[in-house]
């Protein structure tokens, strides 16, 4: 059974840093691309930012680049998201997710449960 | 990166059909058919319902059904149900290689 488990979500004040982890288990961390999407309190779905399977290639919406760093360590099998220069419309519950296939073309097919960043003074 | 537009509600009784539309551009839901669906009750992590524009993952009813022409995913829900009373959220690959959601839609079975 795929299990994917956020952790690290916090209150954190505005220009913070933090660091979420997603911890994988029942299927082969290499052989998927991961994502992080978001939710706003209240609002819609948005992606943000995936990686591939092998780790070596991302990419980012234009909302965090810059700002927002993923990355993975497969022999560990967990998914990273350091979050640096935080602003209040970075408070959203964050879902890890997996993607059917190595590469981010393929669909996201499980999620998990997320983790809450608040960003405020 | 602009959301995709879907309606924001549409209402339905039991045993109707529904069909929640989603447009995006050429440059993402015209090129590809990477689009997915996915629902969302409140409180609760999304679950992916219809993939690559109308493939329907395991244990997913066939009632739902997706499909697509031009820069414009439908997604119909036929013999509604209440357990069907929820958000759908649909996403589509782009040309950027990023992926963009719809900004979801309340689906309320009267």
């Amino acid at each position: 059974e795929v299990q994917l488990l956020e952790s690290g979500g916090a209150l954190v004040q505005p220009g913070g840093s933090l660091r979420l982890s997603c911890a994988a288990s029942g299927f082969t961390f290499s052989s998927h691309a991961m994502s992080w999407v978001r939710q706003a309190p209240g609002k819609g779905l948005e992606w943000i930012s995936h990686i591939v399977g092998g780790g070596g290639s991302a990419y980012y919406a234009d909302s965090v680049r810059g700002r927002l760093t993923i990355s993975r360590d497969n022999s560990r099998n967990i998914l990273y998201l350091q979050m640096s220069s935080l602003r209040a419309e970075d408070t959203a519950v964050y879902y890890c997710a997996r993607h059917g296939g190595y590469s981010g073309s393929y669909q996201v097919d499980h999620w998990g449960q997320g983790t809450l960043v608040t960003v405020s003074s | 990166q602009s959301a995709l537009t879907q309606p924001a509600s549409v209402s339905g009784s039991p045993g109707q059909s529904i069909t929640i539309s989603c447009t995006g551009t050429s440059s993402d839901v015209g090129s590809y058919n990477f689009v997915s669906w996915y629902q969302q009750h409140p409180g609760k992590a999304p679950k992916l319902m219809i993939f690559d524009v109308s493939n329907r993952p395991s244990g997913v009813s066939s009632r739902l059904s997706g499909s697509k022409s031009g820069n414009t995913a439908s997604l119909t829900i036929s013999g509604l149900q209440t357990e069907d009373e929820a958000n759908y959220y649909c996403s589509s690959f782009t040309s950027t290689n990023t992926w963009v959601f719809g900004g979801g839609t309340k689906l309320t079975v009267l």
